[in-house]
């Protein structure tokens, strides 16, 4: 089965503290993931694919195939990264699989 | 670059009314569009997939008469939800993506539906 697994709704952290948001999948295939992000009343936006291995805003991610995971990182959380994040993954015809979310609340 | 734009971000109508969402891509050829659903506090569900130029391949459960998929140039798809009724209440995403298929989906702001 095709499922993408985000086992927190929601993750407060301090301003400063390291933050880590968990995304699991299941997949046959050759797994294709992203994060995505949205901001309180915008449209989601493009935070990170794996295949780009970089850092967008200081978070990274990394495809983890044993594990089968694509977990979320940020060394130092900052005030506006508080948003929902969503982790998905494409399968089969370019479709999106997605989580069910984490919203991330850095607190002063 | 890669804007999709989605109008009308809000709808309030009565139950029985037919209700359009477009959704456009301004600056790039989108030969795929997906429209998604989703319920507060929840995830985003596909609805459907739509080529343009063919016939949109919807997921299991979504009923196709109710849900009009219609992707007629590759800037525009649109979703229509035929005589809808309080429980289509929602918000409606769009996405699109080009022909590139190293460049991943892009968003609409969405369209919430109220239907009373």
């Amino acid at each position: 089965a095709q499922r993408v697994t985000q086992p927190e709704k929601l993750l407060s952290v301090f301003k400063g503290a390291p933050v880590e948001l968990k995304c699991n999948y299941s997949y046959s295939g050759s797994p294709e993931l992203f994060w995505y992000v949205q901001y309180s009343r915008q449209r989601l936006q493009l935070l990170l694919r794996h295949i780009s291995r970089e850092s967008i805003k200081g978070f990274t991610a990394d495809l983890n195939k044993g594990e089968t995971s694509f977990h979320l990182k940020k060394p130092f959380a900052q005030e506006e990264d508080s948003a929902m994040y969503y982790c998905a993954l494409s399968v089969g015809t370019y479709k999106y699989i997605f989580g069910t979310g984490t919203r991330l609340k850095v607190l002063a | 670059g890669a804007v999709v734009s989605q109008h009308p971000s809000r709808v309030i109508c009565k139950s029985g009314t037919s209700v359009k969402i477009e959704c456009r891509s301004l600056d790039f050829q989108a030969t795929t569009m997906f429209w998604y659903r989703q319920f507060p506090k929840q995830s985003l569900m596909l609805m459907a997939t739509s080529n343009e130029g063919s016939k949109a391949t919807y997921e299991q459960g979504v009923e196709k008469d109710k849900f009009l998929i219609n992707h007629a140039s590759l800037t525009l798809s649109t979703l229509t939800v035929t005589s809808a009724h309080p429980e289509d209440s929602s918000f409606y995403i769009c996405s699109a993506r080009s022909r590139d298929y190293n460049q991943p989906q892009h968003f609409g702001d969405g369209t919430r539906l109220s239907i009373l």
